[in-house]
């Protein structure tokens, strides 16, 4: 079974449309995070949910929302879709906050025409 | 904000030779993790350790706590080990959600 899942792990689509990469973790860790891989494969974290409470919202567009249901999801909607918004977005789990192992989702890859 | 410094950012080996990879942060940490990325795209947390050294098959993490420095190390190295290899710390000294600042990785490629 796979510990963090995201869906889709590949997505196109126009300027303008809203879209949502979903991840769920079955690792029963606390804490979700967000993180975004531009073109030059710089790694940036986004959001961090701690049992479904924002911790961290980096300086990230407001057109970008995360959502948490329940702690094992951590869902990232993006609204009005932006060419600059083409990246692999990880989404990543670990049982404590900042001192435990980090479990990374495949990716999911955004391209944006 | 923590800061990261990676190097070398490209390298390129021979099969079987010793590799180094040198990962520098600005601010007291609780723990540093090494990552990697597969050609493919995938990431995989390798170790992360707040002290000493952690050994797993032919790879040997380091850390200096107080030089604010770490080392990755891969012994007898193969084709297998090319990848990007990621430095990661916790953006602030509190560690806590903050979620991690990322070294900009060092490729590395084996030659056989």
């Amino acid at each position: 079974d796979t510990a963090v899942s995201q869906t889709p792990k590949y997505l196109v689509t126009q300027m303008g449309n809203d879209k949502s990469i979903k991840c769920e973790q079955n690792l029963g860790h606390d804490t979700m995070y967000w993180y975004k891989q531009d073109s030059k494969k710089f790694l940036k974290i986004m959001f961090s949910y701690n049992n479904k409470e924002l911790i961290i919202n980096e300086t990230v567009p407001n057109r970008f929302s995360p959502k948490s249901p329940d702690k094992a999801h951590l869902n990232l909607h993006i609204n009005s879709l932006e060419l600059g918004d083409s990246a692999v977005y990880f989404c990543a789990s670990s049982q404590d906050t900042g001192t435990g192992g980090l479990f990374f989702g495949e990716g999911s890859r955004l391209t944006v025409l | 904000k923590n800061e990261v410094e990676q190097s070398p950012q490209n390298l390129t080996a021979q099969e079987g030779e010793f590799i180094t990879i040198n990962c520098s942060y600005s601010v007291g940490i609780s723990a540093l993790h090494w990552l990697q990325q597969h050609p493919g795209g995938g990431i995989v947390s390798l170790f992360m350790l707040s002290s000493g050294k952690k050994k797993h098959g032919r790879l040997i993490a380091t850390i200096n706590i107080q030089e604010k420095h770490s080392s990755l190390h891969i012994t007898a190295s193969h084709p297998r080990d090319s990848a990007v290899y990621i430095c990661a710390v916790p953006s602030y000294s509190g560690g806590g959600a903050d979620g991690l600042t990322f070294g900009k990785g060092t490729h590395l490629i084996i030659q056989p």
